[in-house]
This record gives C-alpha cells, structure tokens and sequence, in this order.
C-alpha cells in the first residue's frame, strides 16, 4: 500500500521558532509537493520538487523553504515562524512523467499552531 | 496556466438524495482532473480521476463524475446519499505531465441531514 508520512500530526511552536516538517514516501515517486490548508481557501501550494536537490516556488513560498537531499524525503522550514502561519500543511507525492496512476498521493497532515 | 473553480462552498442534502458538486477547469491544454475526498483531520484521497479516454469516470464509494470539454466542467455526482458521504470534497486540475503541479479549487463541504 502506497504511503506518505508526516513526522507529525500536531505542532505547537512559539513566534520566531525556526519549525521543521517532515515528509517521507515509500513509492519513489520523483515529485514531492507541500501545501498549505485554510478553510474557504482550499489547498494552496507553497513548495514542490521534482528530483532531489531540485525545488520550484509554489503560489505562496514567502516565509517557508525547502529540502530534498534524499528522494524519499522532503522538508518544510519555517525559518522564523509567525502567527499567520498556524494552519494546516498537507505533504503529496505524485509520480512523474505521463501515466495513468498520476494521482497525487497525501499524507495525513500537520496541524501547526504558532503561539 | 490552470485553475480549478468549485461552486458552493457548503451543499445540503437530505439522506438517499442525489450529490452534485460542481468544478469548472481552466487549461490551456488537455487536463488531467482530480477529485479528493477529506474527512475531519485526514489527508486527502483521490475518489475518481480523468486522464484520457472515456469522459465519464467512476470512483470509490459509487460517485462518479464526468468530463465535458465544451463546458470546461468536471462535476461530481452520486444517486443517493448516505451519511458516511459527509466531508469536504476537492475538485483539481493539472497538465498531463507528472512533474506539473496539481492545483485545487477551495473545496464544498457536503452535508448530509437525515
């Protein structure tokens, strides 16, 4: 069964924290995406990756980086975490390149909240 | 570019009643579309997709959605629904390349009333 895992399911950091999000998958897909979750705004990318090393802004990067030195891995950073910040953040990993099982997989979600 | 516009942020239905969702694409080129079902405090998961080929699709739990170039549109549909259909449900759109980005609409929460 195919799988993605987020390090955690609930965060509670403080203003100015540099947070770390972890993401792992286990169907060595090439593309790795982190989105952010509000409610009315649906999902909204922020980062994704398509090969390690490799890392393309989202429609909303500012505030957040990225790292994906392994392919099954790929992390979220908050360098300086702020108050509109606390959401929740959803990892997918999607295989690359035309095929029919090109669904986007997801993992089941951090709940950060910044205090 | 792509985008991906869901009607109706809530939708109520009675218990045994027909689903409609409704999605409406923007490509500009052929899509691959999605739908995504999220239950309370889960991840997403994929309920049908459209890639190529036939343009109505059948996904999990007897939904089914079908594909209408001449409209841009990708409604969700299910005949009757049942309670355990509550959740919020998740239109999405990406070009037919995999390292292409997946972008999704703002989502409806379905209600279901007894």
């Amino acid at each position: 069964d195919v799988k993605v895992t987020q390090s955690s399911r609930y965060l509670v950091k403080r203003t100015g924290e540099k947070v770390f999000l972890e993401c792992v998958q286990d169907m060595d897909h090439e593309n790795m995406f982190w989105y952010r979750q509000d409610p009315g705004l649906g999902l909204r990318l922020i980062y994704f990756s398509y090969d390690v090393k490799m890392k393309e802004k989202g429609d909303i990067p500012e505030g957040y980086s990225v790292s994906r030195e392994k392919k099954e891995r790929f992390s979220l950073i908050l360098e300086s975490a702020s108050t509109n910040q606390t959401s929740m953040y959803l990892c997918a990993s999607r295989i690359r390149g035309p095929s029919m099982n090109t669904e986007a997989f997801f993992g089941q979600g951090t709940r950060l909240t910044v205090v | 570019a792509q985008s991906v516009t869901q009607l109706g942020s809530h939708v109520s239905v009675s218990e045994g009643a027909l689903v409609l969702l409704r999605c409406n694409y923007s490509s500009s080129v052929p899509p691959y579309l999605f739908w995504y079902v999220q239950y309370p405090n889960q991840g997403l998961q994929l309920l049908l997709k459209y890639t190529t080929g036939a343009t109505l699709v059948k996904g999990i739990n007897g939904f089914e959605a079908e594909f209408k170039k001449s409209e841009t549109s990708f409604h969700l549909t299910k005949p009757s629904a049942h309670m355990s259909d509550a959740a919020e449900y998740f239109c999405a759109v990406s070009a037919p390349w995999g390292y292409q980005k997946v972008t999704f609409g703002t989502g409806t929460k379905l209600q279901v009333i007894p």
